[in-house]
């Protein structure tokens, strides 16, 4: 069966240290993969997208790459902040599905202490 | 921009009532998504359309909830008669075709408790 799964559900790291959080997958073909970060009582907003054929994808402190042998991709904060504190959602875009649905995990709540 | 627009944020009703959730997106997007998200379930997409047409409605859980897009700027889902297990946060989302085009825009939710 499909399944898009993350690391955990909770990741408590203190401020300053890098974050890294784990989207793996099965039975999926994804063209690419989305994370989102989303806040309580807030929709999802978009934070990167990369591509099957990017290896990784940076902005600011933030870095994405995508395994797809390993179907895996992982997402790192740097040098974290208070403010990160939130739940991050990757999701993927099937191949078969026309580029236009995603299907989403369940997220990682991260709680990043001063 | 306003970014998407939702109403109600929040929405408390009985077992067997009509509920109609309230969707704009932003101007100028080809494609609208309904989902709905649970802590047990996660982010489910229910429907979503295409320059107003329905594309994949296989999300949909049951007869009781049905979509509409009578035009690019307008979208409800309703549900008729509603149950206590319908209970979520229903989010309407947009995407723009060109550029990045499966880059999602989520407007704030609906809240729906059904007593």
């Amino acid at each position: 069966s499909q399944k898009i799964e993350q690391n955990s559900e909770a990741l408590n790291i203190q401020e300053g240290k890098t974050a890294t959080l784990t989207c793996n997958y099965t039975n999926y073909s994804p063209a690419y993969l989305q994370w989102y970060r989303q806040d309580p009582g807030r929709g999802p907003v978009f934070l990167l997208l990369i591509r099957e054929n990017e290896k990784e994808k940076r902005k600011e402190r933030l870095k994405v790459t995508f395994d797809t042998t390993l179907k895996q991709s992982l997402f790192h904060i740097t040098a974290s902040q208070p403010a990160d504190s939130a739940t991050y959602l990757c999701a993927l875009g099937d191949l078969n599905q026309a580029g236009t649905a995603l299907i989403f995990g369940k997220g990682t709540t991260l709680s990043v202490s001063s | 921009d306003a970014g998407v627009i939702q109403s109600p944020r929040h929405e408390v009703t009985e077992m067997g009532q009509e509920v109609t959730l309230r969707c704009k997106p932003i101007s100028g997007h080809d494609y609208l998504f309904w989902y709905r998200q649970t802590m047990m379930r996660g982010l489910e997409l229910l429907i979503y359309f295409n320059n107003n047409v329905p594309i994949d409605d296989s999300g949909m859980p049951e007869d009781r909830f049905s979509a509409k897009m009578p035009n690019a700027s307008f979208s409800t889902l309703k549900i008729q008669p509603s149950e206590p297990r319908d209970s979520a946060v229903y989010f309407c989302a947009s995407s723009p075709l060109q550029g990045m085009r499966d880059t999602q825009y989520f407007g704030p939710g609906t809240r729906l408790t059904v007593l």
